[in-house]
């Protein structure tokens, strides 16, 4: 199966802060690359699909990038209601698999 | 809108079968790809598995021997087995959609339930 490798584990910035969260998968999958974002006590909520596509109603501050193995979410101004932890997911081939997650804290 | 509603009992005991339904609403069921996914308190998300509207599986290979899902196209529902649970079962169990296969790889899980706390003790 394909592993999914998220990093960092957790970090803290500021509101206005620049962030980036990297996944890295055990093999290419070409695109097939998914972020979400789970707010405390709430299910997970699609923000970027196929690499870099913005969902709908998403802000245009979230970001995605990357092909083959790595990939980064960057969200380019944090701001206070992005306190969450934010996780990849594949969806190339047969089996589904998640990164472990990033929790993003404000300073 | 799609919804999702995950149901069942919240607590089983270890050894039992854990039984989950997820109701389908606001949308249509047929041609989807219907999944379970589940996190531990302050863990991480992992998936389940998942079955087509007509009833195809695929399973996570860590739960192969003990998982089971069917699908009620009349209700517009599908289902979660898992047998002999043990305490590392319990987790919030999340139903969730994928809407097509493109012949490579799957689209996202776009809509989800809120969740379904299921604990594992005697």
């Amino acid at each position: 199966d394909i592993q999914m490798t998220q990093s960092p584990s957790s970090l803290s910035a500021s509101v206005g802060d620049r962030v980036t969260i990297t996944c890295r998968a055990s093999q290419s999958i070409r695109n097939y690359l998914n972020w979400y974002q789970q707010k405390p006590g709430k299910a997970p909520n699609l923000l970027i699909s196929s690499a870099s596509s913005l969902e709908s109603g998403v802000p245009s501050r979230f970001s995605g990038s990357g092909s083959g193995t790595d990939f980064t979410l960057t969200i380019s101004s944090l701001q206070p209601e992005d306190l969450a932890t934010y996780y990849c997911q594949q969806s190339y081939g047969m089996s589904l698999t998640f990164g472990g997650g990033t929790k993003v804290e404000i300073k | 809108q799609v919804q999702l509603q995950e149901s069942g009992p919240g607590l089983v005991k270890p050894s039992e079968t854990l039984s989950l339904t997820c109701t389908v609403s606001g949308g249509s069921f047929i041609s989807y790809y219907w999944n379970w996914i589940r996190q531990p308190a302050g863990k991480g998300l992992e998936w389940i598995g998942r079955i087509y509207s007509s009833g195809g599986t695929k399973y996570n290979p860590s739960f192969k021997s003990r998982v089971t899902m069917s699908v009620d196209t009349s209700k517009s529902q599908f289902s979660l087995n898992l047998s002999d649970v043990t305490a590392a079962d319990t987790a919030v169990y999340y139903c969730a959609r994928v809407s097509y296969f493109d012949g490579s790889g799957y689209s996202p899980l776009d809509y989800w339930g809120r969740g379904a706390l299921v604990t594992v003790s005697s």
